[in-house]
């Protein structure tokens, strides 16, 4: 069975400032990888996700994130974060498009601070 | 678009009684799921369904059933409610192609008191 680590609960981090959260599956067969966001009070929404083909993937609202298999990472970049990143950020992965869903991460609270 | 709908966003129950979170989707979505989600715990799946008429387990099911009669509604009801049902539940769907995204509703948070 699959399984997500995000290593990190909490990283703050200086407005205008790069940051990396950081995630790590456990999958014995291929698998698709997902970051998702949670604002206050709002159900999830996704930023990005990794299917196949090139290992860096561009999401929405500046996020990237890179797939190394060797590595099983799929870590998440912003190069310069905004005081409306302030969120939750789930990693989520799906062994081969199962019908049972994704299964996640405990997620990481971004923090921004000014 | 309305999308995934979730009702009520808000309810307290007290211990023992029971209720249905409602969920429908308008985008014609085959696979429908519940999570629910604790602090600092990830979301966790309850039930799944795949079509009208098939639904499964996740992985925290005790305590909840679903039904699944039509492709737009996705009913989650607990029965005889406790305390570690306190949580925020989400209800998502997605199409049953390939690794689609799921589409989350906004939540309905319960507490059992």
């Amino acid at each position: 069975a699959q399984s997500v680590t995000q290593l990190d609960s909490q990283v703050p981090v200086f407005e205008e400032a790069p940051v990396e959260l950081r995630c790590n599956y456990s999958s014995s067969v291929s698998v698709y990888l997902f970051w998702y966001v949670q604002y206050p009070n709002q159900g999830l929404q996704l930023l990005l996700k990794y299917l196949s083909g090139s290992t860096l993937v561009k999401g929405i609202n500046g996020f990237e994130a890179e797939f190394n298999k060797s590595q099983t990472s799929f870590h998440l970049r912003k190069p310069s974060v905004h005081i409306s990143d302030t969120a939750e950020y789930f990693c989520a992965v799906s062994e081969g498009g199962g019908a049972d869903g994704l299964t996640f991460g405990k997620g990481t609270h971004l923090i921004i601070q000014p | 678009n309305a999308g995934v709908t979730q009702t009520p966003k808000f309810r307290i129950l007290k211990i023992g009684q029971s209720m249905t979170l409602q969920c429908a989707q308008d985008m014609n979505h085959n696979y429908m799921y519940w999570y629910r989600q604790d602090p600092g715990m990830g979301l966790k799946l309850i039930y799944y369904s795949v079509g009208a008429g098939i639904t499964d387990k996740g992985e925290v099911p005790n305590g909840y059933n679903v039904s699944r009669s039509t492709t737009e509604d996705f009913p989650l009801r607990l029965e005889l409610a406790a305390p570690s049902q306190t949580s925020v539940y989400f209800c998502a769907s997605r199409t049953g192609t390939g690794a689609g995204e799921l589409f989350f509703g906004e939540g309905s948070r319960l507490t059992v008191l």
